[in-house]
């Protein structure tokens, strides 16, 4: 019930193109859903998150959308870019600051030129 | 401002050696995670400080892991002995809590890449 569950484990994208990434989860106390971005040698940057208060949340490229009935949510990144290249990893927290975060199996996205 | 610090990048060890890996927040950052990634996984959480108290530490493997954070700055973890499967990336990350409970942001560091032969 703690799994986060992501899919694909790898994908390939066309420069232009656009890039989706998605998760499930079980646990109905997670309350906040953030995703990362993680390049080689690097650790996990903060990219966007969303509360489930809201079905879908936007910052330029990267949208989130979230169904909470559903109990999936997805990250779309459109006109991928082949600086987007990178290891994307979902995540889902409870509502308190101090609970702990737990994260998907991450994606490898490759942008083709 | 500087982000998370970690040392060193990488480490090689044979098996039943020990290790420490040291990491120095973000400036004024009292939450203070170790954790560990496998090859193609997620991070997963080892251990959470709140200044130099843990306060969750449930998936440490206590009998060969250890870590401490004196002064509630600078931490270390450490590995007696290693073992072939401790080969992964441990990575540390600080967060400032008092933006709430929608915040929180964790800022990882680069961490530390240690292979057990």
């Amino acid at each position: 019930q703690q799994q986060v569950k992501q899919s694909p484990q790898s994908l390939i994208v066309q420069k232009g193109g656009i890039s989706i990434i998605n998760c499930a989860y079980e646990n109905t106390a997670f309350d906040y859903f953030p995703w990362y971005q993680q390049f080689p040698g690097k650790g996990p940057a903060l990219l966007i998150a969303i509360r489930p208060d809201v079905s879908e949340k936007k910052e330029g490229r990267f949208t989130i959308s979230f169904n909470k009935s559903a109990k999936q949510f997805s990250l779309h990144i459109m006109d991928s870019q082949p600086g987007d290249s990178a290891t994307y990893f979902c995540a889902a927290r409870g509502y308190s600051s101090a609970s702990k975060i737990i994260f998907g199996s991450g994606t490898r996205l490759s942008i083709r030129p | 401002e500087a982000g998370v610090v970690q040392s060193p990048r990488y480490k090689i060890i044979e098996k039943k050696q020990p290790v420490a890996f040291w990491c120095n927040p973000i400036s004024g950052h009292n939450t203070l995670y170790w954790y560990r990634q496998n090859l193609g996984q997620g991070p997963e959480l080892l251990i959470r400080y709140e200044n130099e108290e843990a306060v969750d530490d449930s998936q440490l493997p206590k009998d060969r892991f250890s870590a401490e954070r004196l002064k509630g700055v600078d931490s270390t973890l450490k590995i007696q002995p290693a073992e072939l499967g401790d080969s992964a990336v441990y990575l540390c990350a600080s967060s400032d809590p008092s933006g709430g409970a929608s915040s929180n942001e964790q800022f990882f560091g680069p961490g530390t890449r240690l292979t057990v032969l």
